[in-house]
């Protein structure tokens, strides 16, 4: 079954460390995000690629980076400027095509802790 | 800036019951307008998309209104069950095509059996 990938499920991070979080898709999608969740919050937007090699800043990018070398995967790193990275991370993918509005699917999510 | 309001206090109904969920938004009308399930540790899951030349969208015991007038979408569920608890996200699309939806804080709906 076609579906979106993300690990780890859980991940811990050490101060000054640099964090990378995998996701992967297999539906053939163009459009890729990146969600931070907070307790009782919205989805905040972190980073998004809508082709292979471009990719542009969400509302929160400041402390993340992102590539985008295959359609399949866009990994997402937290690195030790982003200083309050507790959170639930959503990585999607949509289609994109045309004005569509197709929905985003969307992983389970990372979720990471600092130690 | 583009604000979407979604009740932030947990919804409890009786079982058989009808759960009605609002979304509300400010500023200019998006072009459609998404609703989202999500479970606790997981990712949301799409539901149902309304267009804005659409009053109405059904989907076995899902209904989803969209009035530009008020701003607001309503999310029914009808003959509610215990399985049904679960977050509620409403998503709207400002970006203007460029498929980057902008999401609620969510509903939490509680059906007691």
């Amino acid at each position: 079954d076609g579906g979106i990938t993300q690990s780890p499920k859980y991940l811990f991070r050490k101060e000054g460390q640099n964090v990378t979080l995998s996701c992967e898709q297999n539906l053939n999608h163009d459009a890729m995000y990146w969600y931070r969740q907070d307790p009782g919050q919205g989805l905040r937007l972190i980073y998004y690629s809508q082709i292979v090699n471009d990719f542009q800043k969400g509302d929160i990018a400041e402390g993340y980076s992102v590539s985008r070398e295959k359609k399949e995967s866009f990994p997402l790193t937290v690195t030790s400027a982003q200083k309050n990275p507790t959170a639930f991370y959503l990585c999607a993918s949509t289609t994109g095509e045309g004005n569509s509005n197709q929905p985003q699917h969307f992983g389970d999510g990372t979720r990471l802790s600092i130690l | 800036s583009q604000k979407i309001e979604q009740n932030s206090e947990a919804l409890n109904i009786q079982e058989g019951k009808t759960a009605t969920l609002t979304c509300n938004y400010t500023n200019y009308s998006p072009a459609y307008l998404q609703w989202y399930r999500q479970d606790p540790g997981r990712g949301p899951v799409f539901l149902l998309l309304i267009r804005e030349n659409e009053k109405e969208k059904r989907k076995e015991r899902l209904k989803v209104t969209f009035d530009t007038t008020l701003k607001q979408s309503l999310f029914h569920i009808t003959a509610s069950q215990p399985a049904d608890s679960a977050t509620y996200l409403c998503a709207l699309d400002f970006s203007g095509g460029s498929y980057i939806p902008t999401f609620g804080r969510g509903t939490s709906l509680i059906v007691h059996p």
